[in-house]
Order: structure tokens, then C-alpha cells, then sequence
């Protein structure tokens, strides 16, 4: 049974640049959650996709965008990339049958903006 | 913003004994998790324990919830140099619009000496 997975591994950027994400959820599940990390902190919520919308958002701008497709995979795009934008992508999957789950992660986009 | 807080920051001890991290939060949630990451990557998951549960086990793992204080405890018994991470927690608010937005602290560094 695949786990979360995501690509590529690692992504190289220059500032005003764009960028795609890509995510594929575990075996099942049908929401997916995007989060960055930055270095020496926690994970912060981006926006999660259920039935091929965004359900929810965090504090992040618009420049920050995803799709879901029918087969629940996921895209996060960032436009005009800034040095802040430097940070560990993850993914999350789970249930979104409207009760509290397990969410699993991926291994991450490490994504560096020069 | 970050919800939950991590305690102590970094933690250092010898293989065999125990290792005891805490979390503070804010609001109500639904559920707690606890989540292991290594050197930047995936996040790893651990444990999930309801909002109206108090205690959990799962191998070497114990934790703890008191709503009452908004806290949990992460217990790791009989440490190996293996468990050297980072450990998040991280909560799934109420009130959200849907489950599954989890809100994560700063971690906890755990360092296992053999």
C-alpha cells in the first residue's frame, strides 16, 4: 500500500518565478492538506482540497493556489516566488468523511528560492 | 500562527531512560496528535488521542490530554539512539470549517545518546 508521495524531492528557484507541486495521496484517501515548513518551525497550514475544491484556507496570499484532480492527486503552485518562500512543502492525506482522522504526510519538497 | 507549544525546546538524554515532552494550547480542538520528523523530512505519525480520552499507549508511547489545563504529554520509554528527532504536536481545532487543519508548535529536539 503506497504512502503519501510527493516530487520532486528537491526544487531549485529564482525570485518571480513559479512554481508547481506535486502530491499523490495514500491509497483511500480522498483530502489533501498542504503545509510549509520553514527552517526550525513547525508546519503551517497553506489550504486543504476535498472533492476537487479548497475547503480550507490559512493565512497565506493568493499567490500560494492548488488543484485537486478526480483521482484526489494535488498540485500547489506559487507564483512570484520570494526568499521566504524557501521551505520544507509537505503534504497531508485523509479522510475527509467529516470526522476527526489520522493525517499522513509525505516526504516533502524541499524548495529553495534564490 | 502557531496554536501549540512545545516543552522543553531541546532535550538530552542517555538510551534506556525516559523522555517527557509537553504541549500547550489554546483553543478547544477535536483531536491532539503527535508527530515524529527526522532530519527535515516527512513528518511521521505517531499517536492520536480524542478530545474526550485523557490517556493512549502505543508501544514505548504514552500520552496524556487534560482539557481542562490544554496540555498533552508525550512520554517515550526505554529511549534509543533510533529516537533521536524532532516531535511536533499538533491540534485540530473546533470550530474550523471542516476537520483536518492542524495547527503545529515549534517541536521539541529530541537527542538520544548511545
Amino acid at each position: 500500500d503506497a504512502g503519501v508521495t510527493q516530487s520532486p524531492t528537491h526544487l531549485i528557484k529564482t525570485r518571480g518565478q513559479q512554481v508547481t507541486l506535486r502530491c499523490s495521496p495514500k491509497s483511500g484517501h480522498d483530502t489533501v492538506s498542504w503545509y510549509q515548513q520553514a527552517l526550525g518551525q513547525g508546519p503551517q497550514f497553506i489550504f486543504q482540497y476535498y472533492e476537487e475544491e479548497e475547503r480550507q484556507r490559512g493565512n497565506f496570499p493568493d499567490r500560494f493556489s492548488g488543484h485537486q484532480f478526480p483521482n484526489y492527486s494535488s498540485e500547489l503552485n506559487v507564483n512570484a516566488l520570494l526568499l521566504g518562500d524557501s521551505a520544507l512543502y509537505l503534504c497531508a492525506s485523509s479522510l475527509g468523511r467529516g470526522i476527526t482522522d489520522t493525517q499522513y504526510f509525505g516526504p516533502g519538497t524541499r524548495l529553495t528560492v534564490l | 500562527s502557531q496554536q501549540g507549544e512545545e516543552d522543553p525546546q531541546a532535550l538530552s538524554i542517555q538510551e534506556g531512560e525516559n523522555a517527557t515532552m509537553n504541549c500547550s494550547y489554546k483553543t478547544s480542538i477535536n483531536n491532539l496528535q503527535w508527530y515524529r520528523q527526522n532530519s527535515g523530512r516527512g513528518l511521521v505519525h505517531l499517536i492520536l488521542i480524542r478530545s474526550n480520552e485523557r490517556e493512549k499507549h502505543s508501544g514505548r508511547l504514552r500520552v496524556t490530554l487534560d482539557t481542562s489545563k490544554k496540555s498533552s504529554s508525550l512520554l517515550i520509554t526505554a529511549s534509543r539512539a533510533a529516537d533521536t528527532a524532532s516531535y511536533f504536536c499538533a491540534t485540530d481545532d473546533v470550530g474550523g470549517t471542516s476537520y483536518g487543519k492542524l495547527t503545529f508548535g515549534q517541536g521539541t529536539i529530541l537527542t538520544v545518546h548511545p
